[in-house]
């Protein structure tokens, strides 16, 4: 129950193209999903959050959708760049002081 | 505004040595966490401070691994004795919010057990 579950675990893109990576949970009490961006060598930076009473949130070139009815939230990184390239992980916590539970992360590779 | 420090950066040693790991958090941030991050896998918590009390350390292998935070800033993730399967990156994180989902992470220290 306390388990995120990520998919692809890895993917490539050419450049401009658009990567999608999604995410299920089974515990109804998480409240916050964030990604994160982690580039080789440093840690993990946050990209973007959403709450589950909402069904999409865009910020710059990425955006979240929710469906709180099917327990899956998905990263969709528009116009794709070489510079995208990261492993991307998806998160979620119960914002009450709880964990935040990650993914198993997705390597992306856009290619020039 | 500085970011999480994390020394050392790597670190690689025989099984059944004892290492340790040293963070400084974001000034002000009252809230740390240690994470394990296995090579393939996304960060597990293991031990959550919030100013020098433990909020959750229900991960951590307490037979081997101890943390500590004196003085509500520092603090250092030791184990002892490591065993191979420990080999992993070792991450630092902070956070403003008490449990906030928005953490500030430090760049890591890679520890290799041969």
């Amino acid at each position: 129950q306390q388990q995120v579950k990520q998919s692809p675990q890895s993917l490539i893109v050419q450049k401009g193209g658009i990567p999608i990576i999604n995410c299920a949970y089974e515990n109804t009490a998480f409240d916050y999903f964030p990604w994160y961006q982690q580039f080789p060598g440093k840690g993990p930076a946050l990209l973007i959050a959403i709450r589950p009473d909402v069904s999409e949130k865009k910020e710059g070139r990425f955006t979240i959708s929710f469906n709180k009815s099917a327990k899956q939230f998905s990263l969709h990184i528009m116009d794709s760049q070489p510079g995208d390239s990261a492993t991307y992980f998806c998160a979620a916590s119960n914002n009450q002081g709880g964990k935040l539970i990650f993914g198993q992360g997705t390597e992306l590779s856009v290619k020039p | 505004e500085a970011g999480v420090a994390q020394s050392p950066r790597y670190k690689i040693i025989e099984k059944r040595q004892s290492v340790a790991f040293w963070c400084n958090p974001i000034s002000g941030h009252a809230t740390l966490y240690w994470y394990q991050q296995i090579l393939g896998q996304g960060p597990k918590l293991l031990i959550q401070f919030q100013n020098n009390g433990v909020v959750d350390d229900s991960q951590l292998p307490k037979d081997r691994f101890s943390a500590e935070r004196l003085k509500g800033v520092d603090s250092t993730l030791k184990i002892q004795p490591a065993k191979l399967e420990d080999s992993a990156v070792y991450l630092c994180a902070s956070s403003l919010v008490p449990g906030s989902y928005e953490q500030y992470f430090g760049p890591g220290t890679r520890l290799t057990v041969t």
